[in-house]
């Protein structure tokens, strides 16, 4: 079955420091991951997503993630933080093995000091 | 945005009572989905739908029905609220892999 482990809960970075958000997964076939952002009693706004192809994958809002498929990885990098990032994320796996469903990593609360 | 709307946005209810959340969208998406979200779980999956009339169950399905009578809505009902059931419910539709939400439903079951 699939599944996702976000291991950080929170994690407290520094405006204008960088930022990486681990995710890891498990797959039976080829996946499809994607990088989700929730600000504070809003719905989730797609970041990024991987299908196939180059492994880094750039989205919205300056953030990247790289897929390593030997890793089982999917991490979201942003170079520079700003106080607006400040959100929770969630990275998913789904693909087509699997009913074109989503599973969801518990999330990774994002706090940004000035 | 994928032109979704919730309702009630906001929903106290006593235990023992039934509960409807609708889902509308504009897009014409055949793929829909229900979802709850509980802190430290993220999201999890309680009914899809794959068209009018189709639908299946998710991870955490048991006390919700759905029903899809048209393709811009998606019903997820409670039959009998229970507090353990005390979440936001988001709903969302597929395009091409990607989904996406509508703004969420607070229910409170007391």
């Amino acid at each position: 079955a699939q599944s996702v482990t976000q291991p950080d809960i929170h994690i407290t970075v520094s405006e204008g420091a960088s930022l990486e958000l681990r995710c890891n997964y498990s797959y039976g076939a080829t996946p499809y991951l994607f990088w989700y952002v929730q600000s504070p009693g809003q719905g989730l706004q797609l970041l990024l997503k991987y299908f196939s192809g180059d492994t880094l994958v750039q989205g919205i809002k300056g953030f990247e993630a790289e897929f390593k498929r030997s890793q089982s990885s999917f991490n979201l990098r942003k170079p520079s933080v700003h106080w607006s990032d400040a959100a929770e994320y969630f990275c998913a796996v789904g693909g087509m093995e699997y009913g074109n469903k989503l599973v969801f990593g518990a999330g990774t609360i994002l706090r940004v000091k000035s | 945005d994928a032109g979704i709307t919730q309702s009630p946005r906001h929903k106290v209810t006593e235990t023992g009572t039934p509960v409807t959340l609708r889902c509308h969208q504009t897009e014409n998406h055949r793929y829909m989905y229900w979802y709850r979200q509980d802190p430290g779980h993220g999201l999890r999956l309680i009914h899809y739908s794959y068209g009018v009339k189709d639908t299946d169950k998710g991870e955490v399905s048991d006390g919700y029905s759905v029903s899809r009578s048209k393709t811009e809505d998606f019903l997820l009902t409670l039959e009998s609220a229970t507090s353990s059931q005390t979440s936001v419910y988001f709903c969302a539709t597929r395009a091409s892999y990607e989904q996406y939400f509508g703004p969420g439903t607070r229910l409170t079951v007391t």
